[in-house]
């Protein structure tokens, strides 16, 4: 089963406009921390935001929000006022519990698209 | 603050050879992880390395192994490559016992096996 499900392989968002990547995970753990990552055509993973399980507040920072949605296990990001250079592809990803080996699960991404 | 470099950027290689993948850590970063990106695919976790002692690792077999340096830097080894070995490598360096382990990733090195 897959740890981490990202449903929009590809989204199309007008500039200007607020845009929503979906998320959902799985995990038996009750310490968990979730991350969001940006990734342009470049390569390179950059990061965006965290949110821990244990966080009653939703993360932001700047123009990026995670909506933590602790019982569904849903963990979207949300950037407002998309700008042309948002163009890129955005992964999801989960670190489970506080394990040894601090691993990062990622999902499949979703490649977001910003119309001018 | 220096960020996590990688060397080289591309390469190409035939099956059957080895390969070695670079990676220097950001500066007051104790631990290093790699991971796969194939095409289309998210980054898969290979291992990670912590003073430089081997800490955790992914569903790769043995002829992906790594070292760490007393420096933090790292390198992975891939030998008697495969076709499949084609992606992109990533390295990500971290603080162990920061607020969250942030992993803080290089530019990558695509490797192409022909």
């Amino acid at each position: 089963a897959q740890k981490i499900t990202q449903t929009q392989p590809g989204m199309f968002v007008q500039e200007k406009e607020a845009v929503t990547l979906d998320c959902t995970y799985d995990t038996s753990d009750q310490s968990y921390g979730l991350f969001w990552y940006k990734q342009p055509s470049s390569g390179e993973m950059i990061f965006l935001i965290y949110q821990g399980s244990y966080d009653e507040q939703n993360a932001t920072e700047g123009r990026y929000s995670l909506n933590f949605q602790k019982a569904r296990k849903s963990a979207n990001l949300v950037i407002s006022a998309s700008q042309l250079g948002d163009s890129a592809m955005y992964f999801c990803a989960m670190r489970e519990g506080y394990v040894r080996d601090d691993k990062i699960i990622f999902g499949k991404g979703t490649r977001l698209h910003i119309l001018p | 603050e220096t960020g996590v470099t990688q060397s080289p950027t591309h390469l190409i290689k035939t099956r059957g050879q080895q390969v070695t993948l670079r990676c220097s850590s950001q500066s007051g970063h104790n631990t290093v992880s790699w991971y796969q990106q194939a095409l289309g695919q998210g980054p898969q976790f290979i291992f990670q390395y912590y003073r430089e002692e081997e800490n955790g690792r992914g569903n790769f077999p043995p002829r992906f192994s790594g070292l760490q340096f007393p420096n933090y830097s790292s390198e992975l080894n891939v030998n008697a490559l495969e076709l499949d070995d084609s992606a992109l490598y990533l390295c990500a360096s971290s603080l162990k016992g920061s607020s969250y382990n942030e992993q803080f990733f290089g530019p990558g090195t695509r490797l192409t096996v022909l």
